[in-house]
């Protein structure tokens, strides 16, 4: 595609739910992170892929956060017990190799009422 | 550890005066350094980035940044600023993860406001 995709572009959901986030990344591009951006604040490093592979999943706040990517290409970050402090905009970024420059989607805004 | 300091979460300036955003890093490992900018209901776009090579990096829409190593710092100019300038502009600094990945530490943001 032209850019990273994400969808949804919202999602609202109730305190304990169950949510999944997706993006599509540029075509070809191997490289996928995840991001998560609280309000007025900037991007947090959630996890980022090669491949299918998670390289590094440091920024992943406990276990109730989880991301995969089976086929190297879309990933999905899925969130179980959602609580309201995992209120934030979610963004995915890819790149075509690790150490080239990230483009970022318009992220997902996540809010658990 | 690595971290980002932006200073000024608002910054205001008139159009057609000089623009000036304010970044401080801190780094164990030379640093690659960013700025990114934010439109509303946007994703984030890269406007410049210093990796090696000559300190004064030049990039999209008139702006221009200088890395200064003896102050850890990454300031953000542009001579003449534009009402099209008005977003949330984010400095970030980037170093090779335990993982091997190159993940982006971001500063907290400034929002710049253009005046008529």
């Amino acid at each position: 595609g032209a850019g990273v995709s994400q969808t949804p572009s919202n999602k609202v959901t109730e305190k304990g739910k169950y949510v999944e986030l997706r993006c599509d990344p540029i075509s070809g591009h191997t490289a996928l992170y995840w991001y998560r951006q609280s309000l007025g604040q900037g991007p947090e490093f959630l996890i980022y892929f090669q491949g299918t592979g998670a390289a590094d999943d440091s920024g992943l706040p406990n276990d109730r956060f989880f991301a995969v990517r089976p086929e190297g290409s879309v990933s999905t970050l899925k969130i179980q017990r959602t609580e309201r402090g995992d209120s934030a905009v979610y963004l995915c970024a890819s790149s075509s190799q690790a150490n080239t420059e990230a483009f970022f989607g318009q992220g997902t805004r996540l809010t658990v009422v | 550890a690595q971290s980002v300091t932006q200073l000024g979460s608002h910054v205001s300036v008139s159009e057609g005066a000089l623009v000036l955003l304010r970044c401080n890093y801190s780094s164990s490992v030379p640093p690659y350094l960013f700025w990114y900018v934010q439109y509303p209901n946007q994703g984030l776009q890269l406007l410049l980035k210093y990796t090696t090579g000559a300190t004064l990096v030049k990039g999209i829409n008139g702006f221009e940044a200088e890395f200064k190593k003896s102050e850890t710092s990454f300031h953000l100019t542009k001579p003449s600023a534009h009402m099209s300038d008005a977003a949330e502009y984010f400095c970030a600094v980037s170093s090779i993860s335990s993982g091997s990945a190159r993940q982006l530490t971001f500063g907290s943001g400034t929002q710049l406001t253009v005046l008529p």
